[in-house]
């Protein structure tokens, strides 16, 4: 069964404090690893494709990366603005093209 | 209007009531989806359609009805729902069946 695990749950940063979020896959034939950004009351917005291990993507404060069992967020000097739920989905093939999502992670950017 | 548009955002209804939800996509995807999102657990794909055919049925409750009358539109029909049913439904809708999702800022039901 394809599974996705985010940790942390939750994570509090200082404004300028880097850091990462990590997504755990377990998946048969990965197709792609997806990251997308929901802000409450919002529904989620794409962010990043990754399709295969030594993938990087760069957007603004973000770079995501993939590795053969996990993929990382990294935010580097983040802004209260980039306060959100990450959510990372995996696509496997074989057919099936749904998307199998995480829990989350719940960023908190204190100025 | 572009991208996604869901209506209504908020809906409060009885266990007897029927109502339903209605989503349009903007963006001439051919791909329409809904999901269900509650407290503490990943979103959960309810049903699949493409080109207005049901792909996908995930094991949905009967109490949830889908409608898809073109590409654009997608509705689901609610009735005699649970309070377990209270979540955030969320529609999206791709280029096609496996590509990019794009979704709505989704509707708030509230079952009573």
């Amino acid at each position: 069964e394809d599974q996705v695990t985010q940790s942390p749950e939750a994570l509090r940063l200082q404004e300028g404090e880097s850091s990462s979020l990590n997504c755990s896959y377990t998946v048969s034939g990965l197709r792609g690893l997806f990251w997308y950004r929901q802000d409450p009351g919002k529904g989620p917005e794409f962010l990043f494709t990754l399709y295969s291990a030594g993938e990087e993507k760069e957007k603004e404060r973000l770079k995501a990366t993939l590795t053969k069992k996990e993929s990382f967020l990294h935010i580097t000097a983040p802004k209260p603005e980039d306060s959100a739920t990450y959510l990372c989905a995996v696509q496997a093939g074989g057919g099936s093209e749904k998307l199998v999502f995480g829990k989350g992670t719940k960023l908190t950017v204190n100025p | 209007e572009t991208g996604v548009t869901q209506t209504p955002r908020h809906l409060v209804m009885g266990m007897t009531n029927k109502k339903s939800l209605k989503c349009e996509q903007h963006l001439g995807h051919n791909a329409m989806y809904w999901y269900k999102q509650s407290a503490k657990k990943p979103l959960e794909l309810m049903f699949v359609y493409n080109f207005k055919e049901q792909t996908e049925n995930n094991s949905v409750p009967s109490r949830f009805s889908p409608e898809c009358p073109n590409s654009s539109h997608l509705f689901l029909h609610l009735h005699t729902l649970q309070p377990e049913d209270s979540a955030l439904y969320l529609c999206a809708s791709s280029q096609d069946i496996g590509n990019i999702q794009y979704f709505g800022a989704g509707t708030r039901l509230s079952v009573l």
